[in-house]
């Protein structure tokens, strides 16, 4: 079955302390894997895929096929950092569809 | 260029009733996704249509149906309204092509409630 899953519903921190946002997945193939920001009262919106290796706003995450994972991390948290943070899978070949994870609100402190 | 728009962004309507919400996505984008998102069960795949097929659907019940017209705007329609469709109603576009640009751009929602 295609899951994709994140345990925590909050994750609380003070800002400048390192952030790391959990995510799993089960899929059989070669998954594609996203991370979608909301920030409050905005729209859902790309943060980062695996396949660019790329860092965002401080955030980056890699994709850990043996242990299927694909956290997210950030060095050090900034207030402006808190929003609700979803994983989300993509399946190989022609297709639109996301599977997304129940999705994680960091709430970074002063 | 324009995002993604959604209307109506809120609706009331009754029990029984149906409703109809459109999207039209980023020009020069031929993929629409729908998604459900409520607080308990949180985003979850409707379909998607690609030049004016259905080409993926998930696991919600034939009242829930859609369409896409030649200039890929999408309408999602629900038939014979029950309480727990409340929920807010997301659209996404992407190119739809290939594999090299996946990103899936978000409209604000349809706020849908049930009463």
């Amino acid at each position: 079955a295609q899951r994709v899953t994140q345990p925590e519903k909050l994750l609380s921190v003070f800002k400048g302390a390192p952030v790391e946002l959990k995510c799993n997945y089960s899929y059989s193939g070669s998954p594609e894997l996203f991370w979608y920001v909301q920030y409050s009262r905005q729209r859902l919106q790309l943060l980062l895929r695996h396949i660019s290796r790329e860092s965002i706003k401080g955030f980056t995450a890699d994709l850990n096929k043996g242990e299927t994972s694909f956290h997210l991390k950030k060095p050090f948290a900034q207030e402006e950092d808190s929003a609700m943070y979803y994983c989300a899978l993509r399946g190989s070949g022609n297709t639109g569809k996301l599977i997304f994870g129940q999705g994680t609100t960091l709430q970074v402190k002063p | 260029k324009a995002g993604v728009t959604q209307t109506p962004r809120y609706l009331i309507k009754t029990r029984g009733q149906q409703v109809t919400l459109s999207c039209s996505p980023i020009s020069g984008h031929r993929s629409v996704s729908w998604y459900q998102q409520t607080p308990g069960q949180g985003l979850q795949f409707l379909f998607e249509y690609f030049s004016e097929t259905q080409r993926n659907k998930g696991n919600f019940p034939g009242r829930f149906s859609g369409r896409q017209f030649s200039n890929s705007r999408s309408e999602m329609n629900v038939s014979t309204l029950e309480l727990g469709d409340s929920a807010l109603y997301l659209c996404a576009s992407s190119p739809g092509t290939g594999s090299v640009d996946t990103e899936a751009f978000f409209g604000q929602g349809t706020r849908l409630t049930v009463v």
